[in-house]
């Protein structure tokens, strides 16, 4: 059983170049969340979806846009990069279930380089 | 808003030694509670989750954690290191709103494990 799978593993970019960084879950989950890990940092919830629409979303500008395809794989997108945007950004996957909280599970992220 | 302190951003034990990586948590309705571990250059990995039906909460690789609610807290522990534990430990919470909730994490403790 695969677990959540992210590529690339690594990219570099200039600034104000834009990028896309995608996910795929894993097995048998329906929902995808993006989180952006700075250097030293704790994860910072960026956006979620489900059902191929945003459900959630963090404190993030809108140069941070995403997007879910039907096979539950997704997308995160930035636009007019930013020196500090370099992060390494985690997808996670998780289930959505009415009588329990959702686990979710992270895929090993893209490490993301703005010169 | 739930937020999560954890205290020490670098802890170091002998191996054998007990671990204590301390987490403390405010939420304005009862929280779910976890423990994730990151390995260099790796994604998150989940160690234990408290969901509300035990307070002490039994993870994988000997890990555990009580939930007390009068002192806020989700401690983690393990009674002896070992020096494969030598990593990167986050604490999140999340707030059950009967669908995918986001994760709000503490700013990590490293733990280093010395022979």
């Amino acid at each position: 059983d695969a677990g959540v799978t992210q590529s690339p593993t690594h990219l570099i970019k200039t600034r104000g170049q834009q990028v896309t960084l995608r996910c795929s879950p894993k097995s048998g989950h329906d929902t995808v969340s993006w989180y952006q890990q700075a250097l030293g940092q704790g994860p910072q919830f960026i956006f979620q979806y489900y059902e191929e629409e945003e459900r959630q979303r963090g404190n993030f500008p809108d140069r941070f846009s995403g997007h879910q395809f039907p096979n539950y794989s997704s997308e995160l997108n930035v636009n007019a990069l930013l020196l500090g945007d370099s992060a390494l950004y985690l997808c996670a996957s998780s289930f959505i279930a009415s009588q329990s909280t959702d686990t979710q599970y992270f895929g090993p992220g893209t490490r993301l380089t703005v010169l | 808003a739930q937020s999560v302190t954890q205290l020490g951003s670098h802890v170091s034990v002998s191996e054998g030694a007990l671990v204590l990586l301390r987490c403390n948590y405010s939420s304005s309705v009862p929280p779910y509670l976890f423990w994730y571990v990151q390995y260099p250059n790796q994604g998150l990995q989940l160690l234990l989750k408290y969901t509300s039906a035990a307070t002490l909460v039994k993870g994988i690789n000997g890990f555990e954690a009580e939930f007390k609610k009068s002192e806020t807290s989700f401690h983690l522990t393990k009674p002896s290191a070992h020096m494969s534990d030598a990593a990167e430990y986050f604490c999140a919470v999340s707030e059950e709103t009967g669908t995918a909730s986001k994760l709000t994490f503490g700013t990590g403790t490293r733990l280093q494990v010395t022979l």
